[in-house]
């Protein structure tokens, strides 16, 4: 079945940097994109970014510019999400999924978030 | 990019219909028809229920419907359930520089 199957909880120390994984599984990666979506605690959801399977174009959130970088590696049909300098209102569940925007003939399409991983808990604490 | 705007809380009685609002610009809702909703229980991850407006995904009932008027989008749910309680997200595309942003969510209760 098409699943997205997230890397494990970390914690980690203000200014220091986490990394989180997301494995596709189920479908032809490369066909869509995957956005990255947060939720701080008690919070509402959040888009980070979202970057093309197919190409590895990105498009991040104005907010997070400069401190989130989004990439992946076809060959095992996984996305990572990496944030640096961390800080303490980054302690949030960050969700991947599967999703695809694009330009067509009849303008542009976007299919929604129609997958979702488990998340991930990053607790940033000192 | 500031995040649309919806209600905070919204009830209705089981059987009953209710709608959520999602108010925006002419830079994201007012100029493109790529609104999505979402809905999540607590500690689960959101589930995709309308997207391009008014598109149900395979799966979801056909007592979820969205429409669009302007710059504000909503998502309707008839015949309420008790396990429609949950909080509820729209979504919109706002152009290409920003792409994407959510709504503060609206939690519903099913009284």
């Amino acid at each position: 079945q098409v699943q997205l199957v997230q890397s494990g909880a970390e914690v980690k120390k203000p200014g220091a940097s986490v990394k989180v994984s997301c494995k596709a599984s189920g479908y032809t990666f490369t066909s869509y994109g995957i956005s990255w979506v947060r939720q701080a605690p008690g919070q509402g959801l959040e888009w980070m970014g979202w970057i093309s399977a197919y190409n590895g174009n990105t498009n991040y959130a104005q907010k997070l510019q400069g401190r989130v970088t989004m990439t992946t590696d076809t060959s095992t049909s996984t996305a990572y999400m990496e944030l640096r300098s961390l800080r303490s209102d980054d302690t949030a569940v960050y969700y991947c999924a599967r999703d695809r925007l694009g330009l067509g003939s009849g303008g542009y399409y976007y299919y929604g978030m129609d997958v979702w991983g488990q998340g991930t808990t990053v607790t940033v604490s000192s | 990019q500031s995040a649309l705007t919806q209600p905070a809380s919204v009830s209705g009685s089981p059987g009953q219909s209710i709608t959520i609002s999602c108010t925006g610009t002419s830079s994201d809702v007012g100029s493109y028809n790529l609104v999505s909703w979402y809905q999540q229980h607590p500690g689960k991850a959101p589930k995709l229920m309308i997207y391009e407006v008014s598109k149900r995904p395979s799966g979801v009932s056909n007592r979820f419907s969205g429409s669009k008027s302007g710059n504000t989008a909503s998502l309707t749910i008839s015949g309420l359930q008790a396990e429609d309680e949950a909080d509820y997200y729209c979504c919109s595309y706002a152009g290409s520089s920003t792409s994407l942003v959510f709504g503060g969510g609206t939690k519903l209760t099913v009284l």
